[in-house]
């Protein structure tokens, strides 16, 4: 079965840095590898969606690359904010019977510092 | 519109009661999804539907159970409770132009 890994650890990062997170993924290749925000005790918030004929996204101060070849996803948030810490999900759909049946990896809880 | 909605926030079980959780979608989204999420766990799905009347299993579907007689409404049952079933429970639509799921805010379930 499809495995998917995120860092575990949280990564602490000063303001204004770029915060890289990781997905790395097993076996088949997504037809979609989204990434959502989870704050605590809150439901996942949509961030961003790329297709795996896509290499990279940008939405704002967001940028996602998708590395079919490396089964592999970067996420990138630019000059950060305290706002900005948070848990980061991504999730994987392999949109074979049925889109939407997302896969998720555990996240990486992102700690921004002024 | 007010997205996806889901009753009760908490709830406190004792081995062998029965629930359900509510899901109510006010977007016409036909795509409906039931996760639970353990502590330090992704996201796992349980059930999903197409549409209403069409009701189909994910990956641990066990000890649950679902039904949706309109587009709106996709409840969750649980007949015996278990402590294995002991999570957070997150309700998701998604609707046919974009692929993002809009989840609600969550049910966290205790069995004890």
């Amino acid at each position: 079965s499809q495995k998917i890994e995120q860092n575990s650890e949280a990564l602490n990062i000063q303001e204004g840095k770029t915060a890289t997170l990781t997905c790395n993924y097993t076996n088949y290749s997504p037809a979609y590898l989204q990434w959502y925000r989870q704050d605590p005790g809150r439901g996942p918030v949509f961030l961003l969606l790329i297709r795996e004929n896509e290499k990279e996204k940008r939405k704002e101060r967001l940028k996602v690359t998708f590395d079919t070849t490396l089964k592999q996803s970067l996420f990138h948030i630019t000059a950060s904010q305290p706002a900005d810490s948070a848990t980061y999900l991504c999730a994987l759909d392999r949109a074979t019977d049925s889109w939407g049946k997302l896969q998720f990896g555990a996240g990486t809880q992102v700690v921004v510092t002024p | 519109n007010a997205g996806v909605t889901q009753t009760p926030k908490f709830r406190i079980l004792k081995i062998g009661q029965s629930m359900t959780l509510q899901c109510t979608q006010d977007m016409n989204h036909n795509y409906m999804y039931w996760y639970r999420q353990d502590p330090g766990m992704g996201l796992k799905l349980i059930y999903y539907s197409v549409g209403a009347g069409i009701t189909d299993k994910g990956e641990v579907p066990n000890g649950y159970n679902v039904s949706r007689s309109t587009t709106e409404d996709f409840p969750l049952r649980l007949e015996l409770a278990a402590p294995s079933q002991t999570s957070v429970y997150f309700c998701a639509s998604i609707g046919l132009v974009h692929n993002e799921q809009f989840f609600g805010p969550g049910t966290r379930l205790t069995v004890l």
